[in-house]
């Protein structure tokens, strides 16, 4: 595809329901990463793929939050028993190559009532 | 724990004015910088991307210096525009592939 793809674009959820973000990496990008960016505030890292191993989980803020990438593409981030603080933009990137600029998708705005 | 700082936080030029934005950083141990753009409501467009190696890139009306002994970073835009109005913001990627990221400068130019 022509560059990182994430849906939905906008998902409302009301508190303690649970939520699943899709990110579609460019296509041959070997590296993803989820980040969490809150109102009015640069992104906060959360977790990073290489391929479908899961190398660095320490940004995720609970046991709530969950990542998984099982065939080295597609990713989803899930979001379980959502809370108002859970509430911000979740922003995917991929990179190609450790050296390489990071892409960003458009990101997926959550509203949790 | 790199911190990441981006001053200001908020700036307005009339247009035709250069820009200056700055991006300070805690450790100096960083394997590239990076500088985006982001328009309200949507994602991080990739500006310039800066090795620990290199000292400056360029790009059109955009240059980004990088001085890695004293954690800085200077993004200059000549000649603004105002479609140049966007947040800036700077990260930096040390060991591990995680970008940390600035809080961001606003960016108003105003016709």
């Amino acid at each position: 595809g022509a560059g990182v793809s994430q849906s939905p674009r906008y998902k409302v959820a009301k508190r303690g329901q649970d939520v699943a973000l899709r990110c579609d990496p460019i296509s041959g990008h070997v590296s993803l990463f989820w980040y969490q960016q809150a109102l009015g505030q640069g992104p906060e890292f959360l977790t990073y793929f290489q391929n479908e191993a899961q190398l660095d989980k320490s940004g995720l803020p609970s046991d709530r939050f969950f990542a998984e990438r099982p065939e080295g593409s597609v990713s989803t981030l899930k979001i379980q028993r959502t809370q108002q603080e859970d509430s911000a933009v979740y922003l995917c990137a991929s990179i190609w190559d450790r050296g390489a600029a990071q892409y960003f998708g458009p990101g997926t705005r959550l509203l949790v009532l | 724990k790199q911190e990441v700082t981006q001053i200001p936080a908020a700036l307005s030029v009339p247009e035709g004015e250069n820009l200056v934005l700055n991006c300070s950083f805690t450790d100096s141990a960083i394997y590239n910088l990076q500088w985006f753009r982001q328009d309200p409501g949507k994602g991080l467009t990739s500006l310039l991307l800066i090795q620990s190696s290199q000292r400056e890139q360029t790009s059109g009306r955009l240059n980004a210096s990088l001085d890695k002994s004293s954690g800085r970073s200077t993004l200059y835009i000549a000649a603004s525009q105002p479609g140049d109005s966007a947040t800036y913001l700077c990260a930096v990627k040390a060991a591990g592939n995680k970008l940390t990221f600035g809080g961001g400068t606003r960016v108003l130019v105003k016709p």
